[in-house]
């Protein structure tokens, strides 16, 4: 089966650094998608890797691996305004996007 | 103007009602989906559609159905609507399904929906 795995729950302090990873197995890989969802709020797009290695924009940077089917996004310099959920996206062979559950960022002072 | 609009955003209503959600996009995209995020937030995608082709879902029940009146539009239908259909649903539109590097998706702001 397809499935996409990410930690449920982070803490971070702000102005640190945090690394959210996402795991993934697919029926094939068309490219894994990161976005953003504030509570109450509709996702927004973060970020896009279909070859391996890092994409950096901004604060944020996505890194991927496709042999060990990993991914992490990394922010740098946390604010207060990047608590929110994250959720990693995978898109299979059929450009379906197979969905995570999302991994919930607490930033606190 | 926002991009993709959908209408309500909270609805309230009794079992058994038969309910719809607007949605409507204003980039030009090909693709509309409707997806459900439950409590546990999960987005789950329900239909996709383009001029040409409408993709289901085959764990989504019967009782809802897409209607497209034009490549713009994409509402969503509710029949007999159940205590297990309480959830947000959102909207979402893309440039291209084909396409993963265009693929990527504007969401609307969601519609809560509260079937008491």
């Amino acid at each position: 089966g397809q499935n996409i795995d990410q930690p449920t729950e982070m803490t971070a302090t702000e102005g640190a650094i945090v690394q959210i990873n996402c795991t993934y197995q697919t029926s094939g890989f068309n490219g894994l998608f990161w976005y953003q969802q504030h509570a109450g709020e509709a996702p927004t797009f973060l970020s896009y890797n279909v070859l391996d290695g890092l994409e950096e924009k901004g604060r944020f940077s996505s890194f991927l691996s496709r042999s060990k089917g990993y991914s992490y996004l990394l922010l740098k310099e946390l604010q207060m305004k990047d608590s929110a959920s994250y959720l990693c996206a995978c898109m299979d062979s059929n450009y379906q996007l197979i969905w995570g559950a999302g991994t919930k960022l607490i930033i606190k002072p | 103007d926002t991009a993709v609009s959908q209408t309500p955003k909270y609805l309230v209503t009794q079992m058994g009602n038969d309910k719809s959600i607007k949605c409507e996009q204003n980039l030009g995209h090909d693709t509309m989906y409707w997806y459900k995020q439950d409590s546990k937030k999960f987005l789950k995608i329900m239909f996709s559609y383009n001029n040409k082709e409408l993709i289901i879902n085959e764990t989504v029940p019967n009782r809802f159905s897409p209607k497209s009146p034009d490549k713009a539009h994409l509402n969503l239908h509710i029949n007999s609507l159940e205590l297990g259909d309480s959830a947000v649903y959102f909207c979402a539109s893309s440039q291209d399904m084909s396409s993963s590097g265009a693929n990527v998706l504007t969401f609307g702001a969601g519609s809560r929906l509260t079937v008491l």
